[in-house]
């Protein structure tokens, strides 16, 4: 079975602080594929970023960055000195290669808010 | 592009009504994804179809849930007949390939209100 925990539920900040986003998987797969999504308050969900299990490389996209490590299975995602239009429900998901095109199993997600 | 579309956006029901959600995928997406989102279980998968055919509905919570693609280029959820505990927002995904090597691309959802 596959789960996803985003232990933070609501998390908020002031402008211009850094934050992080926790995630931790289970899967019993070697090979599997991480998802952060976001979505803002206008409802629809938007795709982040995909990584998969054999990729540790760290990504960064402009203030946007994500930590990958196995060993932990953690996907942790930070937001450089946030901004009010980062507020959103962010979400982490998971899908193991062995799944096929099953839909993703995804954690319950993370509400930011940055006040301004 | 035109993303997924959804429709309604919201619908307010009675108990016992039957209730049809919309979706029409990106075109040249092959797989289509219903899913369900409450404050209690979060985002769940209900049934996802490939090249218009049902491939898992293990997720569908009822019989009172069915999901049909006539064609590529739409969908349908139908709730016969509805409770309150349906209520939730619906949310149609299309993806060009298996999930895990292509993004989902979700719609803006429908927001199910059943009094």
């Amino acid at each position: 079975a596959q789960k996803v925990t985003q232990a933070q539920t609501e998390i908020s900040v002031v402008e211009k602080e850094d934050v992080t986003l926790d995630c931790v998987y289970e899967t019993r797969d070697t090979t599997y594929y991480l998802f952060w999504y976001k979505q803002p308050p206008s409802g629809e969900l938007v795709f982040l970023i995909r990584r998969n299990s054999f990729d540790e490389q760290n990504e960064i996209s402009g203030r946007y960055s994500w930590n990958f490590q196995k060993s932990t299975s953690s996907f942790n995602f930070t937001i450089t000195a946030s901004q009010v239009v980062d507020s959103a429900v962010y979400f982490c998901a998971l899908i193991a290669e062995r799944g096929g095109a099953d839909g993703l199993t995804f954690g319950k997600g993370t509400h930011l808010i940055i006040q301004p | 592009d035109a993303g997924v579309i959804q429709s309604p956006r919201h619908e307010v029901t009675e108990m016992g009504q039957e209730v049809t959600l919309r979706c029409k995928p990106i075109s040249g997406h092959d797989y289509l994804f219903w899913y369900r989102q409450t404050m209690m279980r979060g985002l769940e998968l209900l049934i996802y179809f490939n090249n218009n055919v049902p491939i898992d509905d293990s997720g569908m919570p009822e019989d009172r849930f069915s999901a049909k693609m006539p064609n590529a280029s739409f969908s349908t959820l139908k709730i016969q007949p509805s409770e309150p505990r349906d209520s939730a927002v619906y949310f149609c995904a299309s993806s060009s390939g298996v999930a895990y090597n292509s993004p989902l691309h979700f719609g803006n959802g429908t927001r199910l209100t059943v009094t």
